[in-house]
């Protein structure tokens, strides 16, 4: 079946522009997740949703940053004002549950310039 | 600070030799591990997950878990250059047990 799929692959924006990405979880997964993972960094967890509760928020690594979750499906990041340091590749993945395993997409490529 | 420790690498074997990646981790109230294979630009994979003490078989993969030693390993058997990649341990948060906690990686090199 279909996996995560996160657009766009790759995304070049200004210093100081806003940007949005997009994740579409497998269907029937309940729990989405967004991760970052900088050159040579591990990867950092920014965000968790599952079904109608609150997101765990707690990785986001500054107020420029948000994320929300339409119908239980569909994930969007919003990195506001970006900068050079945003640069990096924004991971998707979702569980069939709330401690499932976890099913990374393809990602998005950021450079901010 | 709550980690998972992974040697870099790179970890260099011959086609059909046994790779053995370790890992270890700091939260002894950990309940789930992960092993994900990365090759280079593409996402995480995951190839193997265990969740009791000792081991687990996937065709060529055997994952063994050591709580008591808060240890994890990755065997891979008859390995291939299509092994080579870089294989990332993760490690479930007591805290906030969805939230996964990434080793840096070992980066394995298989050669012909």
């Amino acid at each position: 079946g279909a996996g995560v799929s996160q657009s766009p692959s790759n995304k070049v924006t200004e210093k100081g522009k806003d940007v949005e990405l997009r994740c579409d979880p497998i269907s029937g997964h309940t729990a989405l997740y967004w991760y970052r993972q900088s050159l040579g960094q591990g990867l950092e967890f920014l965000i968790y949703f599952q079904g109608n509760s609150a997101p765990d928020k707690s990785g986001l690594p500054s107020d420029r940053f948000s994320a929300e979750r339409t119908g239980g499906s569909v994930s969007t990041l919003t990195i506001q004002r970006t900068q050079q340091e945003d640069s990096a590749v924004y991971l998707c993945a979702s569980s069939l549950e709330a401690e499932g395993e976890q099913y990374f997409g393809p990602g998005t490529r950021l450079t901010v310039t | 600070q709550k980690e998972v420790e992974q040697n870099s690498g790179p970890l260099s074997v011959p086609e059909g030799a046994i790779a053995s990646l370790n890992c270890t981790y700091s939260d002894r109230g950990s309940q789930s591990f992960f092993w994900y294979r990365q090759y280079s630009g593409k996402s995480p994979e995951l190839i193997m997950f265990i969740y009791s003490n000792g081991d687990k078989e996937d065709g060529r993969f055997t994952a063994q878990l050591n709580k008591a030693s808060q240890y994890v390993s990755l065997l891979i058997r008859d390995s291939q250059p299509s092994d080579s990649a870089t294989y990332l341990c993760a490690v479930n948060s007591m805290d906030s047990s969805y939230k996964l906690i990434f080793g840096s990686g070992t980066r394995l090199l298989v050669r012909p």
